[in-house]
């Protein structure tokens, strides 16, 4: 079985700039999360999807971030612009339906912001 | 608001000795607890979970206790391995809402 697979692995851009981070999830999962991991501190949710739909995205910086899910499949993570307290990995993980359950992660996005 | 807390950063063991991490929780919700590995450069990998309706869940050298009263929850590595050095993280999440509460994680290094 395929794991969760997210691209690029890292990424440097000068603050003020934008990027754009990837992920598949494992195939036939429901539940799509984007958590963002600075250094020194555990994941933090940014966005939940079930489905194509958005469950929770009470933690996601709305007025720089985005994301969105295509056809309940791929996801892509936005930030536009980007600030230096950006820099941090920036990890997608799926689980099988919308209970709570074991996640599996991708092997995350390295962001620094300079 | 921190919901999840590991208050120890950092753990130190022998090689054949006992690991205990612990993890202390403050929303009363949460019915399902999670145990992640993480090593440097890869994402988290699952471990170990645990059910409110349970205390205790075994798995070979890991074992999950549940203290839901005092809402914290441990997790015991016997006997410990060099190859468990990693950073480790809990995560509770409640009921169909799908959504997991990371801790800030615990670095356990196992010296030989």
């Amino acid at each position: 079985e395929a794991g969760v697979a997210q691209s690029p692995r890292y990424k440097i851009i000068e603050k003020r700039q934008s990027v754009a981070f990837w992920c598949n999830p494992i195939s036939g999962h429901a539940t799509l999360y984007w958590y963002q991991q600075i250094l020194g501190q555990g994941p933090k949710l940014l966005i939940q999807f079930q489905n194509n739909g958005v469950v929770d995205d009470s933690q996601l910086p709305k007025d720089r971030f985005s994301a969105e899910r295509l056809k309940g499949v791929d996801s892509t993570l936005k930030i536009q612009p980007a600030k230096l307290e950006d820099s941090a990995v920036y990890l997608c993980a799926s689980s099988l339906d919308g209970w709570v359950t074991e996640a599996f992660f991708g092997q995350g996005t390295r962001l620094t912001v300079v | 608001d921190q919901q999840v807390k590991q208050n120890s950063p950092s753990l130190s063991v022998q090689e054949g000795r006992i690991s205990i991490l612990n993890c202390d929780y403050t929303n009363s919700m949460f019915d399902y607890f999670l145990w992640y590995k993480k090593y440097p450069a890869e994402g988290p990998t699952f471990l170990i979970s645990i059910s409110s309706i349970k205390d205790k869940n075994e798995d070979g050298r890991f074992t999950v206790f549940l203290n839901k009263s005092a809402k914290h929850l441990s997790l015991h590595i016997v006997p410990s391995q060099p190859g468990d050095s990693a950073v480790y993280f809990c995560a509770a999440g409640s009921g169909n809402t799908g959504k997991l509460i990371f801790g800030q994680g615990t670095t356990l290094q196992v010296k030989p």
